[in-house]
């Protein structure tokens, strides 16, 4: 399985401030993801990150808000924009290795907490 | 659209009794099932998955999960519950190419 670490682990933000999340990962991988979990919470998916292109978003979700980078295989940035306190969450890294071996590897996650 | 049910917010165990966490899915065609645990403060850990073949399945911890096509279940199943099994777990299911879906999360109480 992959290795991977996430940038902050955690933060305090003021509301209307933007905070970038790092993801790294430690060996090439084909899909990245990025989710949300709210307090108490299942996970939603944010949106697929794409090497060299724009991010898919899921529906109601919008790069405006959640603007994501991809500049290789093993790292990706999500930042939330223009925070709210309905941000604070804890936002998650995925990743799956390989096409074919489907299963999806998470993070450590970055708990935001926007005051 | 494919989606996962985790039909109970709380399970409470004894250590050393066996556990069972249920889960229940719908997809149009061939699911593949993934079990999660979350301990606090930290990300999901990959348990154990089912994509073909013997309907039991192992994985990490001692845990297993049963694929049930005719029920439409896949319930995590361990022999003998640990208090620090004590965690949050998510069933998740996808179709190929889609995305996966998560259920939302049985609280596991083992207590000594």
């Amino acid at each position: 399985s992959a290795v991977i670490s996430q940038k902050p682990s955690r933060d305090i933000c003021q509301r209307g401030t933007s905070l970038t999340i790092q993801c790294q990962v430690d060996s090439q991988v084909t899909m990245m993801f990025w989710y949300r979990q709210q307090p108490g919470q299942s996970l939603t998916l944010i949106a697929t990150a794409n090497q060299g292109s724009e991010a898919t978003y899921e529906s109601g979700f919008v790069i405006d808000k959640f603007p994501i980078s991809r500049p290789n295989l093993t790292f990706s940035t999500l930042t939330v924009s223009n925070m709210s306190p309905e941000d604070s969450s804890i936002y998650l890294c995925s990743v799956e290795p390989r096409q074919g071996v489907e299963t999806q590897y998470f993070g450590p996650g970055t708990r935001l907490l926007v005051l | 659209a494919q989606s996962v049910a985790q039909p109970e917010d709380q399970v409470n165990v004894a250590e050393g009794n066996p556990l069972t966490v249920k889960c229940t899915y719908s997809v149009s065609g061939n699911p593949y099932l993934f079990w999660y645990v979350q301990y606090p403060n930290r990300g999901l850990q990959f348990l154990l998955k089912y994509i073909t073949g013997d309907n039991l399945v192992k994985g990490s911890y001692g845990f297993e999960a049963e694929f049930n096509k005719s029920q439409t279940s896949f319930h995590l199943k361990k022999p003998s519950a640990l208090v620090s099994d004590s965690a949050l777990y998510f069933c998740a299911v996808k179709e190929y190419g889609n995305k996966l879906v998560f259920g939302a999360g049985t609280i596991l109480r083992v207590k000594s």
